[in-house]
């Protein structure tokens, strides 16, 4: 069974860090570009970053670049967002998800998902 | 970075067809026919509904179909049901960087 599980969600404050996992199983993990995706309470979908299969190239939305590291073990089947210096508009679900392209570039069609972790930023 | 741009709402009636739109630029939606959609209802992880503009995973009903003309993409809806009712979002890849950009959202409703 193809199945996405993050955690690492909570409440933090500003300035602060926060480490989400996302483990993975039913599929061959070091053959798929991953995906971070970001929803803010009762808003929309907000792209945060993708890393390739091979970790060989990673790349941010503007609004986390320089704050946010993606990274992933493939031995470990995991995925990986360090996010760092945490502001209140960081405040959302984040979700992991799956490219569905194989050892290629990601092209944002993303196939599998997680059920989402919380992280919330407030003082 | 901008936003896609989607109408907030859309509605139809049982057995109808809707459009939604998904309006990008030449950098975006118009240079690349990655576009996908996702239909989201309350309190779920988003679902991959087309890819590459107009491609339907396994399992997605062929009454969900997507195109492309210029700088904006659609998808159709057809035969409206009531499980059809959800939220629905465009991405586009982006190019440069290779970023990836949401649309807003659209609300369907099916009266």
């Amino acid at each position: 069974q193809v199945q996405l599980v993050e955690s690492g969600g909570g409440v933090v404050q500003p300035g602060t860090s926060l480490r989400l996992s996302c483990a993975v199983s039913g599929f061959t993990f070091n053959s798929y570009a991953m995906h971070w995706v970001r929803q803010t309470p009762g808003k929309g979908l907000d792209w945060v970053a993708h890393i390739w299969h091979d970790e060989s190239n990673r790349y941010y939305a503007d609004s986390v670049r320089g704050r946010f590291t993606i990274s992933r073990d493939n031995s470990k089947n995991t995925l990986y967002l360090q996010m760092n210096s945490l502001r209140a508009e960081d405040t959302a679900v984040y979700y992991c998800a799956r490219d569905s392209v194989i050892r290629q570039v990601p092209k944002y069609g993303m196939d599998v998902w997680g059920q989402g972790t919380t992280v919330t930023v407030s003082s | 970075q901008s936003a896609l741009t989607q109408p907030p709402s859309a509605s139809g009636s049982p057995g109808q067809s809707v459009t939604i739109s998904c309006a990008g630029t030449s950098s975006d939606v118009g240079a690349y026919n990655y576009v996908s959609w996702y239909q989201q209802h309350p309190g779920k992880a988003p679902k991959l509904m087309i890819y590459e503009v107009s491609k339907r995973p396994s399992g997605v009903p062929d009454r969900f179909s997507g195109s492309k003309s210029g700088n904006t993409a659609s998808l159709t809806v057809s035969g409206l049901q009531t499980e059809d009712e959800a939220d629905y979002y465009c991405i586009s890849y982006a190019g440069s960087n290779n970023l990836g950009v949401f649309g807003g959202g659209t609300k369907l409703t099916v009266l």
